[in-house]
């Protein structure tokens, strides 16, 4: 069964202290692996698609990157305006290629 | 682009009545999803439809639930009679086409806050 760990659960960092979440999964055939912000009162919005092993993408301060069981949300020197629940998600080759989610990790960015 | 759009924002309820929740998709997209979030938890896929026809509703408990994708573009997902475990948000999806093999990301409403005392 398809399945997406996220650690840790909350973290909290002050401005401009990079570091990184994890996100481990196991998938029958990767289709994609997802990347979501969710801000309180608001529908999850679309951050990064990886593919494959090795592949990276960036956005401002984030960075993806994927490997054959986890990949890693690395976020660099971030700001207040990055406090959010990042949720990782998977999407495998079976079972009507379901999108499941992990549970997120709580970011909080104090000034 | 207009995003997808979900009503009611909230509803409060009582165990054993009954509610329905109203998506209308992004336009042009064949793929819609309803999901349940629990508070804490990340998006539980409820039922996902392709066009108009259900590809996936394994999680759906269908004793209580159902839901209709009319044309293929709008959808209501209701829940009758409702428990307190109920007590969610339902968030709405869609996204291009699901089966392609450049699958397009999910797109998601705002939601509809579900309290069932």
């Amino acid at each position: 069964e398809d399945q997406v760990t996220q650690s840790p659960e909350a973290l909290r960092l002050q401005e401009g202290e990079s570091s990184s979440l994890n996100c481990s999964y196991t998938v029958s055939g990767l289709r994609g692996l997802f990347w979501y912000r969710q801000d309180p009162g608001k529908g999850p919005e679309f951050l990064f698609t990886l593919y494959s092993a090795g592949e990276e993408k960036e956005k401002e301060r984030l960075k993806a990157t994927l490997t054959k069981k986890e990949s890693f949300l690395h976020i660099t020197a971030p700001k207040p305006e990055d406090s959010a629940t990042y949720l990782c998600a998977v999407q495998g080759n079976t079972g009507g290629f379901k999108t499941i989610f992990g549970a997120g990790t709580r970011l909080f960015v104090k000034a | 682009e207009a995003g997808v759009a979900q009503s009611p924002r909230y509803k409060i309820i009582e165990k054993r009545q009954s509610v329905a929740f109203w998506c209308n998709p992004i336009s042009g997209h064949a793929t819609l999803y309803w999901y349940q979030q629990i508070l804490g938890q990340g998006p539980k896929l409820l039922i996902q439809f392709q066009n108009n026809g259900v590809v996936d509703d394994s999680q759906l408990p269908k004793d209580r639930f159902s839901a209709e994708r009319l044309k293929g573009v709008d959808s209501t997902l209701k829940i009758q009679p409702a428990k307190l475990e109920d007590s969610a948000v339902y968030l709405c999806a869609s996204s291009l086409d699901h089966f392609r093999t450049d699958n397009s990301p999910l797109h998601f409403g705002n939601g509809t806050r579900l309290t069932v005392t």
